[in-house]
């Protein structure tokens, strides 16, 4: 069965500093893999995927993410926080079969600290 | 905007009652999933549809139950209502193995 860990539950960063949000998962076949950002009383919106090709996914708002199979990671990156990024981060795995579901990770509170 | 639609916004009701939740997803799309989020255990997976039957179940109640339209809405029924039940429900349509895309969700509260 598939299954995606966020071992922090809540990331601090000062605004400017680079942010790394962690997301480890657990897949039979190859992965397909999902970060999506949450803001306070709304849906989710999707940031950035990794299907296949390379490893370094550029995403929406400044945000990338690296793909490591062997340390089977999907690392969600900034350069450069703004406070505007605080919001809860959820990274989703899914089975590159058809018709296997997403399975998200509890998620991960980003605060940037102006 | 996602282009997912969700009715109602908000909904307050009593225990013991039953309600209806309703998705329209995006143009196009066959696939529909239904999410709970609650405080205390993340965005939970329901239910998924795709193209009108039932693909996959996660972690609903049998008091729980879905349905997906020949035009590809999808209801989302929940009975007996208990405190519990109390959560965001989202839905979110995608297409093929692409990426999903999220209603605004409707607040459930049970008094």
């Amino acid at each position: 069965a598939q299954s995606v860990a966020q071992p922090e539950d809540q990331v601090n960063v000062a605004e400017g500093n680079p942010l790394t949000v962690k997301c480890t998962y657990s897949v039979s076949g190859n992965p397909y893999l999902f970060w999506y950002v949450q803001y306070p009383n709304r849906g989710l919106q999707f940031l950035l995927k990794y299907i296949t090709g390379d490893n370094l996914v550029k995403g929406s708002y400044g945000f990338e993410a690296e793909f490591n199979k062997s340390q089977t990671s999907f690392h969600l990156k900034k350069p450069s926080a703004l406070v505007s990024d605080s919001a809860l981060y959820f990274c989703a795995v899914r089975e590159s079969l058809w018709g296997q579901n997403f399975v998200f990770g509890p998620g991960t509170r980003l605060s940037v600290l102006p | 905007d996602s282009g997912v639609t969700q009715t109602p916004k908000h909904l307050i009701t009593a225990t013991g009652q039953r309600v209806t939740l309703r998705c329209s997803p995006r143009s196009g799309d066959l696939s529909v999933y239904w999410y709970q989020q609650s405080l205390d255990q993340g965005l939970q997976f329901l239910i998924h549809y795709y193209n009108g039957e039932e693909r996959a179940k996660g972690n609903i109640l049998e008091r729980f139950s879905a349905q997906q339209f020949p035009d590809l809405h999808s209801e989302l029924n929940l009975s007996s209502l208990e405190l519990g039940d109390s959560a965001l429900y989202f839905c979110a349509s995608s297409a093929g193995n692409n990426e999903q895309f999220f209603g605004p969700g409707t607040r459930l509260t049970v008094l």
